[in-house]
């Protein structure tokens, strides 16, 4: 079993709406917990960052974290079509190394 | 100009060859890493430095070796390339105190024929 298990879709919802993705990870260690994106023949780029359990909201962008279930979210809302990337959750045990999921492919049709 | 650049971009091999992937960064960060990504796997950590007199092999170092020139570079080298070594390669910084966030490069595209 993978330590970080995320669906990898792949996802395809029309401009305006919601997309939710998620995490689920087997470590109890982990403490920091990150959303990537990226684009095609992009490297990652850094989008949200949390720190143990609760939300945290940047922008049309929600992050969501509940260690008792090891659970995390991203929202999107009001998707646009500029959205369309795979979405990497990764997390950490404050050890300077993160482990990451395979990603979910997300496609906003205009 | 870019935080974390890669050399080269992509490249094309035959398999027993010498391969050098190099990174560069102006973040001023210490923390460096080495991934690859292949499809359904996600991101996969090879290598990575704290220091630069401090080199730590990942989950899949086999075949792969890397040098820790200065603050700013660090070297991935496959020594004699495989197939199964075909992927993309990236890059990572990190710096902040009390935070585990990464900072990737734009990639390599490796093809080992």
């Amino acid at each position: 079993q993978k330590e970080v298990e995320q669906d990898p879709g792949p996802l395809s919802v029309p401009e305006g709406a919601i997309v939710s993705l998620n995490c689920t990870y087997s470590n109890s260690a982990f403490q920091y917990f990150m959303w990537y994106r990226q684009y095609s023949r992009k490297g990652p780029e850094l989008l949200m960052y949390t720190y143990s359990s609760g939300n945290k909201e940047d922008g049309s962008f929600t992050a969501q974290v509940d260690k008792s279930s090891k659970y995390i979210s991203l929202f999107i809302r009001d998707s646009q079509p500029s959205d369309s990337a795979t979405y990497l959750c990764a997390m950490s045990a404050n050890d300077y190394k993160l482990s990451f999921g395979a990603g979910t492919t997300v496609t906003v049709r205009a | 100009d870019a935080d974390v650049t890669q050399t080269p971009r992509n490249r094309i091999t035959k398999t027993g060859k010498r391969i050098m992937l190099e990174c560069s960064q102006t973040k001023g960060h210490d923390r460096m890493y080495w991934y690859r990504q292949d499809p359904g796997l996600g991101l996969r950590l090879i290598y990575y430095s704290f220091d630069v007199k401090d080199i730590n092999k990942g989950e899949i170092s086999d075949g792969y070796s890397v040098s820790r020139q200065a603050q700013a570079k660090f070297s991935l080298s496959l020594e004699s390339a495989i197939p199964n070594q075909t992927a993309l390669y990236f890059c990572a910084t990190g710096g902040q105190v009390g935070a585990d966030t990464q900072y990737f490069g734009p990639g390599t595209r490796l093809t080992v024929l």
